[in-house]
């Protein structure tokens, strides 16, 4: 099975910071790449599909790239809201494996 | 608007058996697939398994591989998943999830508690 590995696993950053989480993939899986943000006691949600495409409705401060094997979330500038965990996911093919996750906080 | 409501969580001694329900509402439920996730206390996301639109096509992740079974009927518009020899580590919440490759429409999770 392809394994799925984000880092940092944690970060901390200063509001308006540019941060980014980076998602290795243990074999290419094209662009079949989802990006989910987790908030605390909360059901996760979707932000990014296809690697690039921003699902609507969310910031446009929040970005990813990458195919086959690695991958990027940006957040151009960091804001209180975007506390939360970051989690990958590949859906290329099954098992549809998340990463481990990468708890964003602020400074 | 589309909802997915999931039921049938507690608590379970180590080795029983458990059947979640998930209704979903709002959409075409037949025409979809749909996926079980799960989610330790402090852990992760863990995909379980998931069931094509007809109920054809089913996978499973290892962890749950001969435990647990994913099933849906189309005329009801609901989605099971029968847990059986449940251990301390299947603790977690569950989520229902109509599955797009990637996960738009959760459910808000029904809480398993594995202990003695």
């Amino acid at each position: 099975d392809i394994q799925m590995t984000q880092s940092p696993s944690s970060l901390s950053a200063s509001v308006g910071d540019r941060v980014t989480i980076t998602c290795r993939a243990s074999q290419g899986v094209s662009n079949f790449l989802a990006w989910y943000q987790q908030k605390p006691g909360k059901v996760p949600k979707l932000l990014i599909l296809a690697a690039s495409t921003l699902q609507s409705g969310v910031p446009s401060r929040f970005s990813g790239s990458g195919s086959g094997t690695d991958f990027t979330l940006t957040i151009s500038s960091l804001q209180p809201e975007d506390v939360a965990t970051y989690y990958c996911q590949k859906y290329d093919s099954v098992p549809r494996t998340f990463g481990q996750g990468t708890k964003v906080e602020i400074k | 608007q589309v909802q997915l409501v999931e039921s049938g969580g507690g608590l379970v001694k180590p080795g029983g058996s458990l059947r979640l329900s998930c209704a979903a509402s709002g959409f075409t439920f037949s025409d979809y697939y749909m996926s079980w996730i799960r989610q330790a206390p402090g852990k992760g996301l863990e995909w379980l398994s998931y069931i094509s639109s007809s109920g054809s096509t089913i996978f499973y992740a290892d962890s749950v591989k001969g435990r647990f079974t994913i099933s849906r009927d189309n005329a009801k518009n609901s989605l099971y998943l029968q847990m059986n020899s449940l251990r301390a580590e299947d603790t977690a919440v569950y989520y229902c999830a109509r599955d797009q490759g990637y996960v738009y429409r959760w459910g808000q999770g029904t809480l398993v508690t594995v202990s003695s």
